[in-house]
């Protein structure tokens, strides 16, 4: 089955620009969506359509695409940026969604 | 306000079976395709099922597929998940998600299913 591979956790201190990328072969074809998640609540969608932040996301969200990885960057990243971070596609064919295993973001 | 209000979860014995509902106000829910994702304790998301608008389109994960049903009644503005033979591995919360034509998933704040005897 169709896997995204994310690094398991990234650690930074505020200010500084994570980035925390998303591999996988159907990517190229596919969109990715970035969804946050802090502990207890529901998850949180910060980037569609590989680039794009919805109305409401502060503009240090900001997502890129290059062959088969994407990448979710947070510019000059807050203690509240601290959360749990999947990325979001498709298989090739479309009938199979799937995340990444999550990539959690501690702010130091 | 797009608001989502997952129930039904609750405890149920191994093989035994559970169905949820996502009731769905704020705006058309005809007019959106809908989707299942769950996260078991302490786990990532996983996609669990998908349904069209117009319901054309049902799909389910690997893990799922011959054991749940998805289905939606447009009428009450309401999306199931039908739950059969269910197993410890299916312990979870539960999220109904609205699909926004392609422009990412709005979240409902899920309901806990747990399977144990």
């Amino acid at each position: 089955s169709y896997e995204l591979t994310q690094p398991p956790s990234v650690s930074v201190s505020p200010g500084q620009t994570p980035r925390i990328t998303c591999s996988g072969d159907a990517l190229p074809k596919q969109y990715a969506y970035w969804y946050q998640q802090k502990p207890g609540q529901a998850p949180v969608l910060v980037i569609f359509k590989d680039t794009e932040r919805p109305s409401g996301i502060p503009e240090r969200f900001s997502g890129s695409s290059s062959g088969t990885t994407v990448t979710l960057t947070i510019s000059g990243v807050q203690a509240e940026d601290e959360a749990d971070y999947y990325c979001q596609s498709a298989d090739n064919s479309g009938t199979s969604l799937v995340f990444g295993g999550g990539t959690k973001l501690t702010v130091l | 306000e797009v608001q989502l209000v997952e129930s039904g979860g609750g405890l149920v014995q191994p093989g035994g079976s559970l169905r949820l509902s996502c009731a769905a106000s704020g705006y058309i829910f005809n007019n959106y395709s809908m989707n299942w994702v769950r996260q078991a304790p302490g786990k990532g998301l996983e996609w669990v099922s998908y349904i069209s608008y117009g319901s054309s389109l049902i799909y389910y994960a690997d893990s799922v597929r011959g054991r749940f049903t998805i289905s939606r009644d447009d009428a009450e503005n309401s999306l199931y998940l039908q739950m059969n033979s269910l197993r410890a591995e299916d312990t979870a919360v539960y999220y109904c998600a609205r699909d926004h034509h392609g422009s990412g998933f709005d979240w409902g704040q899920g309901t806990l299913v747990t399977v144990s005897s």
